[in-house]
């Protein structure tokens, strides 16, 4: 699977945009990009993923540069609960993913 | 959420017994995890499961074993528990699908004293 690259913490007022990039330059033509948060003390919440276009749920958007190489999960309202680890993570078909030591968000009030 | 719930959510024990912990979900999903996560390591998978019956090795699996006897129920066991085995485990299940999520499980923290 291919590696990513996170910043290892970053700052947010409560109610603006979060904005988290993560790199993939090595990504292959069949992987996903995935993201997932966690909260102190729980399991893994899976957020969004995508493998090619933009992707929104009721928790986020998934921005995926058209090369493939980067990707950015945006929060649009951050609130406090927000403030946990996102892991940006890419897998293929062997249904197996690794997770880095993603990015701590910190939602300010 | 995800039915799946650990047992036990917390246990401590001494170096050098068996330890079993279990995953159970009511999803119905084929595929299952162990992960471990400690302080600077992240999640690491230790074993998974493609469907009853059939498992196969994660990058942390050595003194670790696992049995899948039915679609339910995925167990870990420590055949002989060490301190470097204390963590934080949590069981993540997967639907059969190429691109398809992993829901992960509340966590069980094991001490080994």
């Amino acid at each position: 699977d291919a590696k990513t690259t996170q910043p290892t913490s970053m700052d947010c007022a409560e109610g603006r945009a979060a904005n988290l990039p993560c790199n993939h330059s090595t990504i292959s033509g069949n992987e996903y990009v995935y993201w997932y948060r966690q909260i102190h003390s729980q399991g893994p919440q899976y957020i969004i993923h995508g493998l090619k276009n933009n992707e929104t749920n009721e928790m986020a958007s998934l921005i995926i540069t058209e090369d493939r190489k980067s990707s950015t999960l945006i929060l649009p309202h951050a609130t406090l609960r927000d403030t946990a680890v996102y892991y940006c993570i890419v897998g293929g078909s062997n249904y197996k993913l690794t997770f880095g030591k993603g990015t701590l968000l910190t939602v300010n009030p | 959420d995800a039915g799946i719930t650990q047992s036990p959510r917390h246990k401590v024990t001494e170096t050098g017994t068996p330890v079993t912990l279990r995953c159970h979900q009511t999803e119905n999903h084929r595929y299952m995890y162990w992960y471990r996560q400690d302080p600077g390591h992240g999640l690491r998978l230790i074993h998974y499961s493609y469907g009853v019956k059939d498992t196969d090795k994660g990058e942390v699996s050595d003194g670790y074993s696992v049995s899948r006897s039915k679609t339910e129920d995925f167990l870990l066991t420590l055949e002989s528990a060490t301190s470097s085995q204390t963590s934080v485990y949590f069981c993540a299940i997967r639907e059969l699908g190429l691109a398809s999520e992993q829901y992960f499980g509340p966590g069980t923290r094991l001490t080994v004293t």
